[in-house]
């Protein structure tokens, strides 16, 4: 099973908007409706961010939207701040064969 | 309040083997799906294992590249979770993490470990 793919980098002004793709395939993203995403800071330990596509976990802001079209999903963060620097994972379910969950390659999100 | 903790990290030949340790507090590691999860150095994270929740016959999944070399095991009476890794490659360099995963489908990882690093060199 091959990574999903996510664009290498993706920057934006505070307040602004931006959003982060990540593509797979018939075989994951396309039939199931188990995307979640991650944020990471160097060194530490990944955050969830987004649950089912589009679900926010308890503690979450509102400023992070999910949503999928397709065989691609995205993130989208709205408002940007200083403190959503980091890097950007997705991960769906893939299920049916011996590996259950696929991540995406990453995306480093810069604040300008 | 959730705490894992690994430990067992550390630098290892190739074709040796190391046995990395997640001890739970917060929660029972019996009672929760639990996953290994692991980024190379300057790399993307990378699902590698899970082991189901239950008493019963236990359900353990592998990414392709670790089967036959890797077993995902816990304790239930020392409440940890392992990572018994064999037949160690170069490539399997990274750091582990364990995380607990809610439902064992959703790809909801939501509590982690701080990382063990292992370093497979000659």
């Amino acid at each position: 099973q091959s990574a999903l793919t996510q664009p290498a980098s993706v920057s934006g002004s505070p307040g602004q908007s931006i959003t982060i793709s990540c593509t797979g395939s018939s075989s994951d993203i396309g039939i199931y409706n188990l995307v979640s995403w991650y944020q990471q800071y160097p060194g530490k330990a990944p955050k969830v961010m987004i649950i089912e596509v589009t679900k926010r976990p308890s503690g979450v802001s509102d400023r992070f939207s999910g949503s999928k079209s397709g065989n691609t999903a995205f993130l989208t963060i709205s408002g940007l701040q200083a403190e959503d620097e980091g890097d950007y994972y997705c991960c769906s379910y893939v299920g049916g064969g011996s590996s259950l969950h696929v991540f995406g390659t990453g995306t480093k999100v810069t604040v300008l | 309040e959730v705490q894992l903790v690994e430990s067992g990290g550390g630098l290892v030949q190739p074709g040796g083997s190391l046995r990395l340790s997640c001890a739970a507090s917060g929660i029972t590691v019996s009672d929760n799906y639990m996953v290994w999860v692991r980024q190379a150095p300057g790399k993307g994270l990378e699902w590698v294992s899970v082991i189901y929740a239950g008493v019963a016959d236990v359900n353990t999944y592998y990414t392709d590249s670790v089967k036959g070399r890797f077993t995902i095991s816990r304790d239930k009476s020392k409440n940890t979770l392992y990572l018994q890794m064999d037949s160690l490659r170069v490539d399997d360099t990274a750091v582990y993490y364990c995380a607990r995963d809610v439902s064992g489908y959703m790809g909801h990882f939501d509590y982690w470990g701080q990382g063990a690093l292992v370093t497979v060199s000659s």
